[in-house]
């Protein structure tokens, strides 16, 4: 079964910092998808970065860029340059390819503070 | 494009009541997925349909709970009996095939007293 592992349950940073934050997924397919969502005080969840897991290249997009460690199942999302609206809730989450079309499954959610 | 539209925003039931939510998705996206975020459980799948059929519904409990996408324009989730641990922010999100990165609505917000 898939599971998606994310241990840090706050993270607070001062502004301009770069920030990481750690996740780690089970699964038995050999191919899957790997998100990372945010959602703002608004409760709006948005999309932010993805890495497929046959990709070896680290995804990178604006500010957030991605560590993928493919042998220990990890998928760490690291912000840069980090601003005070880079406060939310990171969720990480992952998608199998071939379990007959299972859906995407969220991780806890890791909350990130930054300050002035 | 008005993004995945759900409504209501915010609905109250007494226990033991009926409640469906509704959802519109993004047009064009053949994927529709239902959610349930609350505070000790996280984020948690409940279903999804592509091309209005049920691919998965693995997470929906399995009693009182139902959901169904009658045309590709939207999908509804009802709740029959409500009961105060149903409360919950229910969201629904779409893609374009299923394995794209998701579009969150708003949500609605059920509050079950």
């Amino acid at each position: 079964a898939q599971k998606v592992t994310q241990t840090q349950t706050s993270i607070s940073v001062m502004e301009k910092t770069t920030v990481t934050m750690d996740c780690v997924y089970e699964t038995q397919d050999s191919s899957y998808f790997l998100f990372w969502y945010k959602q703002t005080a608004s409760g709006e969840i948005v999309f932010l970065i993805r890495q497929d897991s046959y990709k070896k290249e680290n995804a990178t997009v604006g500010h957030y860029s991605l560590n993928f460690q493919k042998p220990k199942s990890s998928i760490g999302l690291i912000i840069t340059a980090t601003q005070i609206e880079d406060s939310a809730v990171y969720f990480c989450a992952m998608r199998e390819e071939y379990q007959g079309g299972r859906a995407l499954i969220f991780g806890t959610g890791t909350t990130v503070s930054v300050s002035p | 494009n008005a993004g995945v539209i759900q409504t209501p925003r915010h609905k109250v039931t007494g226990k033991g009541q009926e409640a469906t939510l509704w959802c519109e998705p993004i047009s064009g996206h053949s994927a529709v997925f239902w959610y349930r975020q609350t505070i000790v459980q996280g984020l948690e799948f409940l279903t999804y349909f592509r091309n209005q059929a049920p691919i998965d519904d693995s997470g929906m409990p399995k009693e009182r709970f139902s959901a169904q996408m009658p045309n590709q324009s939207h999908s509804t989730l009802k709740i029959q009996s409500t009961q105060p641990q149903d409360s919950a922010v229910y969201l629904c999100a779409s893609s374009p095939t299923g394995f794209e990165r998701l579009f969150f609505g708003h949500g609605t917000k059920l509050s079950v007293l």
